[in-house]
This record gives C-alpha cells, structure tokens and sequence, in this order.
C-alpha cells in the first residue's frame, strides 16, 4: 500500500470556482504534513504546511484529521495562475523520510 | 545563495553505462535526498541521508549508490543504466527540523536508450 494517496484528477474548474483536493495517509507514525505544488515537471516547491488546527494562507485552506489520516486543500476563487499539480507530503519521524503522493493536476480555465 | 545545484540538468545514456549525478547545498542543511518522478508516479524516494557520513535507503533503492562525502554534497551512482532508470531526479535538502519545508534542486531528465 502506497503511503500516501490522492486522487491525480484532473480537476478542470473555471476561474473563481472554489476547488478541494483530498489525500490520505497510510501510516500513524506519520508526523508532519504538507502541501508543495509542482509547475511542469519543474522542481515542487512548498506551498503550504499543514497544522493540525487547521491553517489558512490567502485563498488556500488546508485540514488535516489524523483520526481518519486525511488531508485536504481548499483553494478558493480560483486565479488562472493556480494551474499546477498539488502534491500531499508527508514526513514519518522514522529516519526522516518525506513521502509524496502522485499529485493532484489542477488547471483553471478563462 | 545558490540553494540546492544539481547537475547535469539533461544526460543520455546507453544501457549498461555509468554516470553520478551531483548535488551540492550552501545552506549548511543536516538531511538530504534524492528523488526520482514517472508520470504518474509522483516522487519516490531512492536514497537519504540523515546527516553527513550515514545514508539509508528509501523506496526504490535498487541499481543505485549514493555518498554523502561533506555536509554540503551527496551524489547519485548509476553503476549500470538501464531504461527502466529514464525519470526526472530531484535532490533536496531539509535545514533539520521535519517541520521545515524541503529545498529541492531544478532536477535532471535521464534518458537511458
């Protein structure tokens, strides 16, 4: 079993749609986690870390529910330049190891 | 600071040929990885290391060495390429706390024929 899994879309959504992307986790030992967001193929970079209160950043709202092993995003009045693949990262404590999903693909259309 | 530089950015190999794919980080960061990205596959992780002097293997370890000389560099070994090798490989550093976001290096696109 992959130890993070997330629906790869593609989401198809128009401008200032609100959108929601899901990813669990497989492992309880599982300590922090993450939203990082991909631009072709280029290198993901950070967009968000994930508290357990649940945090917002600007239009971006990300909760995580250990119970269920779940973790989500929201991103509201979708812009244009929020096309990307959205990855759920999460680190297990055990020798620091960060696993990633497959990535969600989300592009906004005009 | 230049982050995290990985080289060479692009590399064709035939099967059965070596090469060492370099990163180094000026950050002075504790914990680096390498990555490797298939379509549809996301980031799987090949090799870590916690800090300088020790590595360990992550999920895909097979046909690939790694070695972590200094604090600052930690290079990935194709001792013998193979197709199933072509991907897109990341390196990545992490300053230490698992809090901490990963700097990741603009990557390198393998092509083994």
């Amino acid at each position: 079993r992959k130890e993070v899994e997330q629906d790869p879309g593609p989401f198809n959504v128009p401008e200032g749609a609100t959108v929601a992307f899901n990813c669990t986790y497989s492992n309880s030992a599982s300590q922090s986690f993450f939203w990082y967001r991909q631009d072709c193929r280029k290198e993901p970079k950070l967009l968000m870390s994930v508290y357990s209160s649940g945090n917002e950043d600007g239009r971006f709202t990300a909760q995580l529910n250990r119970a269920s092993q779940y973790i989500s995003l929201l991103i509201r009045d979708s812009k244009l330049s929020d096309s990307a693949t959205y990855l759920c990262v999460v680190n297990i404590l055990t020798g620091n190891q960060f696993y990633f999903g497959t990535g969600t693909s989300l592009t906004v259309i005009p | 600071n230049a982050g995290v530089t990985q080289t060479p950015k692009f590399q064709v190999l035939k099967t059965g040929q070596s090469m060492t794919l370099q990163c180094a980080q000026d950050m002075n960061h504790n914990s680096m990885y390498w990555y490797r990205q298939d379509p549809g596959m996301g980031l799987r992780l090949i090799y870590y290391s916690a800090s300088e002097g020790t590595t360990d293997k992550g999920e895909v370890p097979n046909g690939y060495n790694v070695s972590r000389l200094n604090k600052r560099e930690f290079s990935l070994r194709l001792e013998s390429a193979a197709p199933s090798q072509t991907s897109v490989y990341f390196c990545a550093s992490l300053p230490g706390s698992t809090n901490e976001k990963l700097f990741f290096g603009s990557g390198t696109q393998l092509s083994v024929l």
